[in-house]
């Protein structure tokens, strides 16, 4: 079965410090993987994904995220954290069976002034 | 261009009533899914429809059905409602295999 897990429920990184929030998957086949934030009272926005190519996958807000095959994971990153990066962070993967999205239990990222 | 919305935002219901949750993807996707997102935990799947038809059913019991129409909107509905699906039901639209693109949320309220 397809399934994502995101180790961390909370990580704490300083303003300006690199941030890292971890995901590892379960897929058959080739995955379709994506990350999205939610802020408090809203839904979700979709920040990048992975279907193919390149391992390392750019996406909004200056975001990106490493596709290793080998770990079976799809970390986020960001060079150096913002306050208004504080949010909650969801892994996803799609199951190609029958189109549905499957996430992870989220991340919530706290950025320190 | 307008994103994914869904109505109402907001809504309050006693529990055994019923209740309808509405969703208008963006123009041009033809797949429509619903998600439930209980507090402190991630979405989980509800429905899927691609073309006005089910591709796709979580594990929700038959108290939860949905229908989409020609025009793509979608609707979700739940019958005898329980404290339990108290939660955000989230509206999403994509093209098949894509990212989805979520709308806001209804945030139901089950008393």
């Amino acid at each position: 079965a397809q399934s994502v897990a995101q180790p961390e429920d909370q990580v704490n990184v300083a303003e300006g410090n690199p941030l890292t929030v971890k995901c590892t998957y379960s897929v058959s086949g080739n995955p379709y993987l994506f990350w999205y934030v939610q802020y408090p009272n809203r839904g979700l926005q979709f920040l990048l994904k992975y279907i193919t190519g390149d391992n390392l996958v750019k996406g909004s807000y200056g975001f990106e995220a490493e596709f290793n095959k080998s770990q079976t994971s799809f970390h986020l990153k960001k060079p150096s954290a913002l306050v208004s990066d504080s949010a909650l962070y969801f892994c996803a993967v799609r199951d190609i069976r029958d189109d549905k999205i499957i996430f992870g239990k989220g991340t919530r990222l706290h950025i320190l002034p | 261009d307008a994103g994914v919305t869904q109505s109402p935002t907001h809504l309050i219901k006693t529990r055994g009533q019923h209740v309808t949750l509405r969703c208008s993807p963006i123009s041009g996707h033809k797949s429509v899914s619903w998600y439930q997102q209980v507090l402190g935990q991630g979405p989980q799947f509800i429905f899927q429809y691609y073309e006005k038809e089910e591709r796709g059913r979580g594990n929700f019991p038959d108290r939860f059905s949905a229908r989409q129409f020609p025009n793509y909107s979608s609707e979700l509905n739940v019958n005898a409602l329980l404290l339990g699906d108290s939660a955000l039901y989230l509206c999403a639209s994509s093209l098949r295999l894509t990212e989805a693109f979520f709308g806001q949320g209804t945030r139901l309220t089950v008393v």
